[in-house]
């Protein structure tokens, strides 16, 4: 079975940091790009950062362009995203999405993980 | 950045309905429009891509058209578990950006 599983979320101060952990399993995840998606309380869903297959490109929405870095271990099937200077804006649900694709060139998402919520409050 | 409407907002339906949703782009992004549906609480599922395309193990109630800047997700034969949030994607260019939404409820 194809399953992502996102760690990590919590409540963190304005201007802190957290690392957000996404685990593969049931399919060759060093085979295919990997992303973060992100949906606010009761909002939207925004796209936030790719990485390619062998972690080589990636790609950062710029809203959280030099705040963010999203990386991968292929070798422990896990996706990593290293958050800080967070931001009340960045309070949201985060997902882990594979697009089925080695780069970091746009399609669809498929699967998803069940999301981590990350609370950045004083 | 393309911008992706939805239309409607929300609608309400019953079980046994028909029910089509709007996505418009504000350029054309020829096939590269993909959907998904979202439960409360739970991360959104893709159900068609590439227009129309429908994702393995979806019902065939649900199909997809259009090309260009305009598409439509039709659900046929409204189910109980069909009632959900629906969202369109583009991926003809980065960033990839998603419609705001459209919520399905029970009439």
């Amino acid at each position: 079975e194809v399953q992502l599983v996102e760690s990590g979320g919590g409540l963190v101060q304005p201007g802190g940091s957290l690392r957000l952990s996404c685990a593969a399993s049931g399919f060759t995840f060093s085979d295919y790009a990997m992303h973060w998606v992100r949906q606010a309380p009761g909002k939207g869903l925004e796209h936030v950062s790719a990485i390619n297959n062998n972690g080589g490109s990636t790609y950062y929405a710029n809203s959280v362009k030099g705040r963010f870095t999203i990386s991968r271990d292929n070798s422990k099937n896990t996706l990593f995203l290293q958050m800080g200077s967070l931001r009340a804006e960045d309070m949201a649900v985060y997902y882990c999405a594979s697009s089925r694709v080695r780069g970091v060139t746009p399609n669809w998402f498929d699967p998803w993980g069940q999301g981590t919520l990350v609370t950045v409050s004083s | 950045d393309i911008q992706m409407t939805q239309s409607p907002s929300s609608l309400s339906a019953s079980v046994g309905d028909r029910v089509t949703i709007t996505c418009r782009a504000s350029q054309s992004i020829s096939s590269y429009l993909n959907w998904y549906q979202q439960k409360p609480g739970k991360a959104p599922n893709l159900l068609i891509y590439a227009a129309s395309s429908l994702r393995s193990g979806v019902p065939s109630r649900f199909s997809g058209s259009g090309s260009g800047t305009d598409f439509t997700l039709t659900i046929n034969s409204l189910q109980p578990e069909d009632f959900a949030t629906y969202y369109c994607q583009q991926s003809y260019s980065t960033p990839v950006t998603f419609g705001q939404g459209t919520r399905l409820e029970i009439k």
